[in-house]
């Protein structure tokens, strides 16, 4: 597809489940990042992947939150134990094609909103 | 630490009615700011990147503008699906930086017919 896909769009789990959101980003895109946003705030920064390597996981709230780009293009982003605290969008965003000019725009997928209860 | 405040919060407008969203930053060498729209239950959708002070750019009836401390989103004749949350960014351009975007909370706009 043309944008940034992510699943599922919606998820709720029980307290103390494990969960696995997926994002597939712009085809030929060379990073990839995870932002949590909570109701009426702006996105936070989690973590974020130069093809497969992590360069950045200080946004990540504790050891329960584990991401993973293992081929370089999709990545899962996985809690473990999840807390309602945890409750929020996930959003994935993509950026620095490949080939062509080095824009570094992010381009968001529509996010996975996640509800532990 | 890098740092965006957006003002104000939420703006309610009649449409044709023109205003402007501030958006001001602290940021350790700006590699960028960018402005996103984002309507409920969708992902951001990008605007517009600025690079340096002075620096204009538009679209349709949003004008994005930047100096050193601060950038504005000025939108001229607001027409009612102009109504979304703007979100306001900054990457910082400091050697071994991160990519990452540091978010400000959003103005909420509203515009009635």
């Amino acid at each position: 597809g043309a944008g940034v896909s992510q699943s599922p769009r919606y998820k709720v789990a029980k307290r103390g489940q494990d969960v696995a959101l997926r994002c597939d980003p712009i085809s030929g895109h060379v990073s990839l990042f995870w932002y949590q946003q909570a109701l009426g705030q702006g996105p936070e920064f989690l973590t974020y992947f130069q093809n497969e390597a992590q360069l950045d996981k200080s946004g990540l709230p504790s050891d329960r939150f584990f991401a993973e780009r293992p081929e370089g293009s999709v990545s899962t982003l996985k809690i473990q134990r999840t807390q309602q605290e945890d409750s929020a969008v996930y959003l994935c965003a993509s950026s620095f094609p490949r080939f062509g000019p080095p824009y570094n725009e992010q381009f968001f997928g529509p996010g996975t909103r996640l509800t532990v209860l | 630490e890098d740092q965006v405040t957006q003002s104000p919060e939420a703006l309610r407008l009649q449409e044709g009615e023109s205003s402007s969203l501030n958006c001001s930053y602290t940021v350790s060498g700006l590699r960028g700011l960018f402005w996103y729209r984002q309507d409920p239950g969708k992902g951001p959708e990008f605007l517009f990147t600025l690079y340096s002070a002075g620096e204009e750019k538009e679209k349709e009836r949003l004008k994005a503008t930047l100096t050193k401390k601060e950038s504005f989103l000025h939108i001229t004749a607001p027409k009612p699906e102009d109504s979304a949350t703007y979100l306001c960014a900054v990457q910082a351009g400091y050697k071994g930086g991160s990519e990452k975007l540091v978010f400000g909370k959003g103005t909420k706009l509203t515009v009635n017919p």
